[in-house]
């Protein structure tokens, strides 16, 4: 079985400053990782996603995440934060395993103050 | 760009009630699946559906809940008697051959009064 482990429920930090969500999982098969931003009553975005070669993926929004396999961990970092994205960010795997269903991890609420 | 197009936005219903949620997969997809977010709380997974049948559903997925693909182009998530406890956003995911992910709608809120 699969589980993800988002570190922190809730991360405040001012506007312009950097920021890294924390995403831990655990897979006894490989897995593809995500992450997702769920803005105040609206549905799920793909930020970026991680499936293989460099470890290091950028996404939407000026965010990036790196995928460190020996900790299996998949953080996502933004250099400088902006009030419009407070939102809540969702780390997520996909067992390869054939299908595609989603495991999502608890969120994680970025609350960015001004 | 196609995208899973999911109907009504917003649904309340009085407890007891049937409801139905509707799903467009895009097209040529195959794996088909339904979520649950109870406010301020996780996604989770509900059901997934493929070749005309269920392939995997959790434990949340008791014998109120059904689905089904009723022309070639709709899934349906079908809430049989609705309890309060069943308010929660329902969203509808679909993959294809090749995905690399599952795309989600936009979610239905299904209010239960």
């Amino acid at each position: 079985a699969q589980s993800v482990t988002q570190l922190d429920s809730q991360v405040p930090v001012f506007e312009e400053a950097p920021v890294e969500l924390r995403c831990n999982y655990s897979s006894s098969v490989s897995v593809y990782l995500f992450w997702y931003v769920q803005y105040p009553n609206q549905g799920l975005q793909l930020l970026l996603k991680y499936l293989s070669g460099s470890t290091l993926v950028k996404g939407i929004n000026g965010f990036e995440a790196e995928f460190n396999k020996s900790q299996t961990s998949f953080h996502l970092r933004k250099p400088s934060v902006h009030i419009s994205d407070t939102a809540e960010y969702f780390c997520a795997v996909i067992p390869n395993t054939g299908g595609f269903k989603t495991i999502f991890g608890a969120g994680t609420r970025l609350f960015v103050k001004a | 760009e196609p995208e899973v197009t999911q109907t009504p936005s917003h649904q309340v219903t009085q407890r007891g009630q049937e409801v139905i949620l509707r799903c467009v997969p895009i097209s040529n997809h195959l794996y088909f699946y339904w979520y649950r977010q109870i406010l301020g709380q996780k996604v989770e997974f509900l059901v997934s559906f493929y070749n005309n049948e269920i392939s995997e559903k959790s434990e949340i997925f008791d014998d109120q809940f059904s689905v089904e693909r009723p022309d070639g182009s709709n899934f349906t998530l079908k809430i049989r008697s609705t309890k309060l406890e069943d308010s929660a956003m329902y969203f509808c995911a679909s993959s294809g051959q090749g995905s690399t992910e599952a795309f989600f709608g936009q979610g239905t809120r299904l209010t239960v009064v």
